[in-house]
């Protein structure tokens, strides 16, 4: 069972609008959680890094949450662009592992 | 400098067939990964190399595959007789130390088709 779950899978957004999307995870203990942002036909590129002790972490137009008690994490984008059309994948590491917990991504369009 | 760079970009082989998959990583990275992704999915951890020394081979789906990193840079992902199962993007991950806060930086990845 995926230890990281995304939610929506998928979303359509007006250009200029904001939207939220979410992840939740099960991976214990917890050491970081990263939000990446890949392009279709990309690797994906790392957005922010957030660990234990941090709840919030801004990359631009992106602004992270973690709630570590509810093992919740958000993922705000501001003022969509065009450029925002990707998916947007949630990560979990345990502490002292270097094996990554993937979601399935959400998948972001937006248009014009 | 240069991210991870993969090849072939795209394999297209017979059912039986041998591939190799070759990942370059960013020069001086130390840690190697190796992720296998499927359509609308996020990629699954398949090994894990610190310099030539292979830490976690446990994503390894079966014995038909296999991966090396004999001089700590340059990795190969070998598919031996290959399945149709085994169609998907094969990405290639390094860091620059290792450990789990270490940010990881993908490679383009090598779409396999296995018919």
């Amino acid at each position: 069972k995926n230890q990281v779950e995304q939610s929506p899978q998928s979303l359509i957004i007006l250009e200029g609008k904001n939207c939220t999307l979410q992840c939740n995870y099960t991976v214990s203990p917890f050491s970081n959680l990263r939000w990446y942002k890949q392009d279709t036909g990309r690797g994906p590129v790392s957005l922010t890094i957030m660990t234990f002790s941090e709840n919030t972490k801004s990359n631009g137009r992106y602004t992270a949450t973690l709630d570590a008690d509810t093992k919740q994490s958000s993922l705000h984008i501001t003022a969509s662009q065009l450029s925002d059309s990707a998916s947007y994948i949630c990560v979990v590491s345990s502490q002292y592992d270097y094996k990554l917990s993937f979601g399935a991504g959400t998948t972001v369009t937006v248009r014009a | 400098g240069a991210g991870v760079s993969q090849s072939p970009r795209y394999k297209v082989t017979k059912r039986g067939q041998d591939v190799a998959l070759r990942c370059d990583p960013i020069s001086g990275h130390v840690s190697l990964y190796w992720y296998r992704q499927a359509l609308g999915q996020g990629p699954e951890f398949l090994t894990y190399f610190n310099y030539e020394a292979q830490q976690d081979k446990s994503g390894l789906p079966n014995d038909r595959f296999s991966a090396e990193r004999p001089e700590g840079s340059i990795s190969t992902l070998t598919i031996q007789r290959t399945e149709q199962r085994d169609s998907a993007m094969y990405r290639c991950a390094s860091s620059l130390g290792s450990g789990g806060i270490e940010t990881q930086y993908f490679g383009p990845g090598t779409r396999l088709l296995v018919l």
